[in-house]
């Protein structure tokens, strides 16, 4: 079975200041790993994904996501918060179907 | 449209009755996807079509829970006898059907349905 965890509920950072939202992964075989960010009372909307290549895979609005297998683990960055990046974000895993994390809130205080 | 169509917007009803819940996917998309979102949390898979067929409907929790797509595009989201606890945000989902599923899903905006 395939999954992915979001170790926090909250991150909190001052706009300007680097962010990370974390995100391991299980799977067998490879794994294709998506990142969606949500706000309020929206869908859901794609960032990123990685399938294969550079670890580092970047995204819109300047978000870009670290692959690393030997800690199997995906966490989203941007090297400069904005308050307008407060959302709900989601880690996802797909296989036939995409199976998402619990999600981390994240808030960027002025 | 351009994007995932979600109709209704809202549902509210009350316990016992029947809804309906339409997607409509992006032309062109054969994969479409129904997910269940509770506050504060993620999406929770139900079901996934490939062209008319359900190709995996492991998430279904029970038999009160139907979908159907059967021209291929657009599918209707069918719970019976609902309950307080079927309330929450349906989320539907379209892709392309790649190689090794690797792409990405576009959602909708979702109904959320208040069953009183």
């Amino acid at each position: 079975a395939q999954s992915v965890a979001q170790p926090e509920d909250q991150v909190n950072v001052a706009e300007g200041n680097p962010l990370t939202v974390k995100c391991t992964y299980s799977v067998s075989g490879n794994p294709y790993l998506f990142w969606y960010v949500q706000y309020p009372n929206r869908g859901l909307q794609f960032l990123l994904k990685y399938i294969t290549g550079d670890n580092l895979v970047k995204g819109s609005y300047g978000f870009e996501a670290e692959f690393n297998k030997s800690q199997t683990s995906f966490h989203l960055k941007k090297p400069s918060a904005l308050v307008s990046d407060s959302a709900l974000y989601f880690c996802a895993v797909r296989g036939g179907d995409m199976r998402f994390g619990a999600g981390t809130r994240l808030t960027v205080k002025p | 449209g351009a994007g995932v169509s979600q109709t209704p917007s809202n549902k509210v009803t009350e316990k016992g009755k029947y809804v309906e819940l339409r997607c409509d996917p992006i032309s062109g998309h054969t994969a479409l996807y129904w997910y269940r979102q509770s506050l504060g949390q993620g999406p929770e898979f139900l079901i996934y079509f490939q062209g008319t067929g359900a190709a995996d409907d492991s998430g279904l929790p029970n038999d009160r829970f139907f979908a159907v797509r059967p021209e291929g595009s657009v599918s209707t989201l069918k719970i019976q006898r609902t309950e307080r606890g079927d309330s929450a945000v349906y989320l539907c989902a379209s892709s392309l059907t790649l190689a090794a599923n690797t792409g990405e899903l576009f959602f909708g905006e979702g109904s959320r349905l208040t069953v009183l």
